[in-house]
């Protein structure tokens, strides 16, 4: 099946630095979409980007399918923005479709 | 648009005993996802019925899980009986239709402690 890989697995930032968090996937993938959970557990999806570049306010992301990695950037951290962050790969097989979660960042953003 | 539920946002049992997890997916959308995380480690697909199918079960842990959705509306997924590695997050999701460029909306997960 498809690997997922996420780097960095832990992250700590001072409140208003900037990070880039990677996602490494191992085979051609249908989507990618990254999630955000927060403290309380929720997830958030973020971005739906199986190609190209988003932005939506502080965060961006940029999805490079041809060499199977995508970025996530955070600019300004804040302390809300503290968490988990999960890539997942989209894959589509005889059954239908589901996603296959890297293991995640674990970033922790202090004041 | 209301987006996907789940009920309840947390509960505590004792080994053993039987919990019953609730999604209600967002109105129209025919597929439905179940997703766990189990304390430490990724997120892993449980499930995934079309309707009121189950398309794909293969990441149900056991026999000690049983997901069904009944005239394709809303999901349950009950534990029964519990064990103390079932703790975790459990995560339903929804999408419009399979097969094709979309989204997979997430409801907010039900966090389940097994003592």
């Amino acid at each position: 099946g498809i690997q997922v890989e996420q780097s960095p697995p832990d992250l700590i930032l001072q409140e208003g630095a900037n990070s880039t968090l990677r996602c490494n996937f191992s085979d051609s993938v249908n989507n990618l979409q990254w999630f955000h959970q927060n403290p309380w557990g929720q997830l958030i999806n973020l971005f739906y980007i199986p190609s190209g570049t988003k932005q939506n306010g502080r965060l961006s992301a940029t999805t490079v399918a041809t060499e199977r990695y995508s970025l996530l950037y955070i600019s300004s951290s804040q302390t809300t923005d503290s968490g988990v962050y999960f890539c997942a790969v989209e894959r589509w097989d005889n059954y239908g479709q589901n996603f296959v979660f890297g293991p995640g960042t674990r970033l922790s953003v202090l004041p | 648009e209301a987006g996907v539920t789940q009920f309840p946002s947390h509960s505590v049992i004792e080994k053993g005993q039987t919990v019953t997890l609730r999604c209600d997916p967002i109105s129209g959308h025919d597929n439905l996802y179940w997703y766990r995380r189990v304390m430490g480690k990724e997120i892993k697909f449980l499930l995934h019925f079309v309707k009121e199918s189950k398309q794909d079960e293969s990441g149900m842990p056991n026999n000690r899980f049983l997901a069904e959705r009944t005239g394709g509306t809303y999901s349950t997924l009950k534990v029964q009986p519990a064990e103390l590695e079932d703790s975790g997050v459990y995560f339903c999701a929804s999408s419009q239709v399979a097969g094709g460029p979309l989204t997979q909306y997430f409801g907010p997960g039900t966090r389940l402690t097994v003592l």
